[in-house]
């Protein structure tokens, strides 16, 4: 089973910042890496699949980059509706389905 | 546009059986290539992939829980279904269902039913 690590736990930023969180994987998962934001009260959504592209809808702001085992999500300028949970999940060899433990970006 | 609606027990006696059915609206149970999963979140704590099963029936459970799971599809009423088994607190959580696709991501869940197990 392969294991995915998210850093930091915590994230306090402000509005208007820039975001980084990373993800890495206990092995390669080339570039089957898929990003989530999950806020108080609802179901996970869907932002980045194949590491690095948007899913329907999703804000220019979001981008994700990497492959193998190191992964990053970069939210550039924050916005107010950003602050939430994010979570990676592999898909590159499922099942079972791994995910990160999240991480909690919040307002600094 | 494909819609996901659990339902089911949301308190659940310590040694008894959780059941929770997801019905698909938009779309159907049979349509191959997805698979239609059950995922559950602890209070406060992250996500947990409980299963999965396809068009065809095959499953894929979590080895952690996989001896007191079972899934199920009834295209009849297009929906599938989750029983877990000898539950305990540690059950206690928030059970999504979800449509995983052809490539493993998930862009559509359910909107999530708690489930407490308490006496």
């Amino acid at each position: 089973e392969i294991v995915m690590t998210q850093s930091p736990a915590t994230l306090s930023a402000s509005p208007g910042e820039r975001a980084t969180l990373s993800c890495r994987a206990s092995q390669s998962v080339s570039s089957n890496l898929a990003w989530y934001q999950q806020k108080p009260g609802q179901a996970p959504r869907l932002l980045i699949y194949g590491a690095s592209t948007r899913a329907t809808g999703i804000p220019a702001r979001f981008s994700g980059s990497g492959s193998g085992t190191e992964f990053t999500l970069t939210i550039s300028s924050l916005q107010s509706e950003d602050f939430a949970v994010y979570y990676c999940q592999q898909n590159n060899n499922w099942p079972p389905i791994t995910f990160g433990q999240g991480t909690r970006l919040e307002i600094k | 546009q494909l819609q996901l609606q659990e339902s089911g027990s949301g308190l659940v006696k310590p040694s008894q059986t959780l059941s929770l059915t997801c019905a698909v609206s938009g779309g159907s149970v049979s349509t191959a290539g997805y698979s239609w999963s059950w995922i559950r979140q602890p209070p406060g704590k992250g996500l947990e992939w409980i299963g999965s099963i396809y068009h065809n029936e095959t499953t894929f459970y979590n080895s952690s829980l996989k001896s007191r799971v079972t899934m199920s599809v009834d295209r009849s009423k297009n929906q599938f279904s989750l029983e877990m088994s000898s539950v305990t607190a540690a059950d206690t959580a928030v059970y999504y269902c979800a449509r995983v696709s052809r490539y493993g991501m998930i862009p559509i869940w359910g909107q999530g039913t708690l489930v407490t197990v308490s006496s």
